[in-house]
């Protein structure tokens, strides 16, 4: 079956500019992560998501970044007036309910911002 | 303050010798951990997991070992073949294993398995 997918790829924007990531995360699948990767580190939570609930959006670093999932499946996460530190690899994983469910992640999408 | 610390970044080995990849935790309410495995490109994979009621789990090549007093996780992959060649991280979820799953990720470790 398809796993789980984000689209665009690679984006670069300039300094200033909103972009918008998509995540289509695995069917049947409740829960939603993001993650920012920067280069060089690992992983770091950035929100959750229960179907279309926000749970969790402790680790959004700014006001500028706005996540959401208004049907329990496709995810949008949103980065408004882009930044140089906000370039990285943005990674969107989906699993079933509970910690002990494995978590499948996308292959990113690579932020850069000029 | 990384609750999921790697400090190797790079790890280098011979194919068919053994590689350790290790990894320190300072949270004692982690209960469950894992190893993820990434290609560049692709997202993470996990490889194997471990439950803090355990010390030890193996799969095929892969054992995990769980040092609980130390808060020491270690990753042994014997024989290592050139395809193993990847970052490797360690994670743990947030708050154990009664939460929501959220992951701490350690820094990565890059292996390179040398033919």
């Amino acid at each position: 079956g398809a796993g789980v997918s984000q689209s665009p790829r690679y984006k670069v924007a300039k300094r200033g500019q909103d972009v918008a990531l998509r995540c289509d995360p695995i069917s049947g699948h409740v829960s939603l992560f993001w993650y920012q990767q920067a280069l060089g580190q690992g992983p770091e939570f950035l929100t959750y998501f229960q179907n279309e609930a926000q749970l969790d959006k402790s680790g959004l670093p700014s006001d500028r970044f706005f996540a959401e999932r208004p049907e329990g499946s496709v995810s949008t996460l949103k980065i408004q007036r882009t930044q140089q530190e906000d370039s990285a690899v943005y990674l969107c994983a989906s699993s079933l309910v509970g910690a002990f469910n494995e978590q499948f992640f996308g292959p990113g999408t690579r932020l850069t911002v000029l | 303050d990384q609750q999921v610390k790697q400090n190797s970044p790079s790890l280098s080995v011979q194919e068919g010798r053994i590689s350790i990849l290790n990894c320190d935790y300072t949270n004692s309410m982690f209960d469950y951990f894992l190893w993820y495995k990434k290609y560049p490109a692709e997202g993470p994979t996990v490889l194997i997991s471990i439950s803090s009621i355990k010390d030890k789990n193996e799969d095929g090549r892969f054992t995990v070992f769980l040092n609980k007093s130390a808060k020491h996780l270690s990753l042994h992959i014997v024989p290592s073949q050139p395809g193993d060649s990847a970052v490797y991280f360690c994670a743990a979820p947030d708050g154990g294993s009664s939460n929501t799953g959220k992951l701490i990720f350690g820094q990565g470790t890059t292996l390179q398995v040398k033919p």
